[in-house]
């Protein structure tokens, strides 16, 4: 089955850019979506990309697909304290109604 | 427009009980997806509803199993509840029917805890 890995965690200061990774193992996936978790909520979605773009921009978010090297990034620029939340990247899997999510990435922005 | 609600947010039980969880998608939404969430685990797909039919299904045991209503609503259950059990409950809607994009809209889930 579908495989997505990121790193756990990431520290930043206020006002810098935030690279999130994530890799992933199913070549056949068409969309590929970034969430956002903030504590006892829900998740919010942030973005997408199809799998026939290398980048997509939307005001501060900038994501970024390498789909030879199965490889999904996204960069949050000028990174606020309320960007503080976790990060899932979810690739679709088996029928496309069903995603594979990444463990997370907690993002902390320092003051 | 209202999103995707979940009842009831917190729930308490014990071993051997049994839970209800209801999803009501967002208007116009025609499938409802159930996703588990725990620290161990993290983000794990249970089944995906759509036209009041079971599309999809992940690897969890019988004991727990959904069902669709004619207006979207959805219901999960799981019987025979295990401490493992404890976990974040999400739901989600999306509107395509389409294969190819599943944007999903997720709801703030219920936290169910079991002793």
């Amino acid at each position: 089955g579908e495989d997505v890995e990121q790193s756990l965690f990431l520290s930043v200061r206020e006002g810098d850019s935030s690279v999130i990774n994530c890799t992933y193992t199913d070549s056949s996936s068409t969309y590929l979506y970034w969430y956002k978790q903030e504590p006892g909520a829900g998740l919010q979605l942030l973005t997408y990309i199809f799998s026939n773009m290398d980048m997509k921009q939307d005001q501060r978010l900038t994501v970024l697909l390498n789909k030879k090297d199965k490889h999904l990034s996204l960069r949050i620029a000028d990174t606020q304290t309320g960007d503080s939340a976790i990060y899932f990247c979810a690739v679709p899997s088996g029928s496309a109604r069903q995603l594979t999510f990444g463990s997370g990435t907690q993002l902390t922005v320092l003051p | 427009k209202a999103g995707v609600t979940q009842t009831p947010r917190y729930l308490i039980k014990t071993r051997g009980q049994q839970v209800t969880l209801s999803c009501s998608p967002i208007s116009g939404h025609r499938s409802v997806s159930w996703y588990q969430q725990t620290p161990g685990q993290g983000l794990q797909f249970l089944f995906e509803y759509f036209s009041e039919t079971q599309r999809n299904k992940g690897n969890f045991p019988g004991r727990f199993s959904g069902r669709q209503f004619s207006n979207s609503r959805s219901e999960m259950n799981v019987s025979t509840l295990e401490l493992g059990d404890s976990a974040l409950y999400l739901c989600a809607s999306s509107l395509s029917a389409a294969t190819s994009h599943n944007e999903q809209f997720f709801g703030p889930g219920t936290r169910l805890t079991v002793l």
